[in-house]
């Protein structure tokens, strides 16, 4: 099984729709992100959590939020969809010990189509 | 604020030879981490290489190297006897030496590889 799991892998929804997207580590990481990736942007961060109680905004967090249900589990939601959400978004983890150098790890993606 | 910038959309090699990727970026720290993520179709996001701002030596991952020029702020990677399978997409990313785990990706390049 992967360290990282992102629920739904693909997913096409219709515009002002309610949709949230899953994830869940088994590597025991406090930290974890959202990302958004765009053609010609790369990835961007949505919103970071260093646990339960502790949710940051990213650079491009306005029409998301997120809930942190479990150390093991960050779920992203876009309370109404709209077509520019169209993205492949990611979610990743890294661990609090170490150096900024720390890998982070990544999910699979969910391919999100907003039409 | 930190950027990063990959100048190359695109790039293509001949298999067996070499290829480099370009990236540069902005920052007014001085300790942080540079990486290159490759993204195959799959959709995986796999950590090809990682370099820290005070080490002189570039780092070095059998095939993959770096050419890390901290005062031109550059942090080229290097694909030496390319093969099929290096076919992707390249990101470099930033991380500054905090605790917050944040990356900076750049736009990405796609590499192509030719038999």
């Amino acid at each position: 099984d992967a360290d990282v799991t992102q629920t739904p892998r693909n997913r096409i929804t219709k515009t002002g729709k309610r949709i949230m997207l899953e994830c869940s580590q088994t590597k025991g990481h406090d930290r974890m992100y959202w990302y958004r990736q765009d053609p010609g942007l790369g990835l961007r961060l949505i919103y970071y959590s260093f646990d339960v109680k502790d949710i940051n905004k990213g650079e491009i967090s306005d029409g998301y939020s997120v809930s942190r249900q479990a150390q093991a589990k960050f779920s992203l939601s876009l309370e109404s969809a709209i077509p520019n959400q169209t993205a492949l978004y990611f979610c990743a983890t890294s661990d609090r010990t170490g150096t900024g150098g720390t890998e982070a790890f990544f999910g699979q993606g969910t391919r999100l189509t907003v039409v | 604020a930190q950027t990063v910038t990959q100048s190359q959309p695109e790039m293509s090699v001949q298999e067996a030879e070499t290829v480099t990727l370009s990236c540069t970026y902005d920052t007014s720290e001085s300790d942080y981490y540079l990486f290159w993520y490759k993204q195959p179709p799959s959709r995986q996001m796999i950590l090809v290489i990682r370099q820290e701002a005070y080490k002189q030596q570039n780092a070095t991952e059998n095939r993959f190297s770096v050419n890390f020029q901290k005062a031109a702020k550059s942090f080229s990677l290097k694909i030496s006897d390319s093969q099929l399978g290096d076919a992707a997409m390249y990101f470099c990313a930033y991380r500054v030496s905090s605790n917050t785990g944040k990356l900076i990706f750049g736009q990405g390049t796609t590499l192509q590889v030719k038999p």
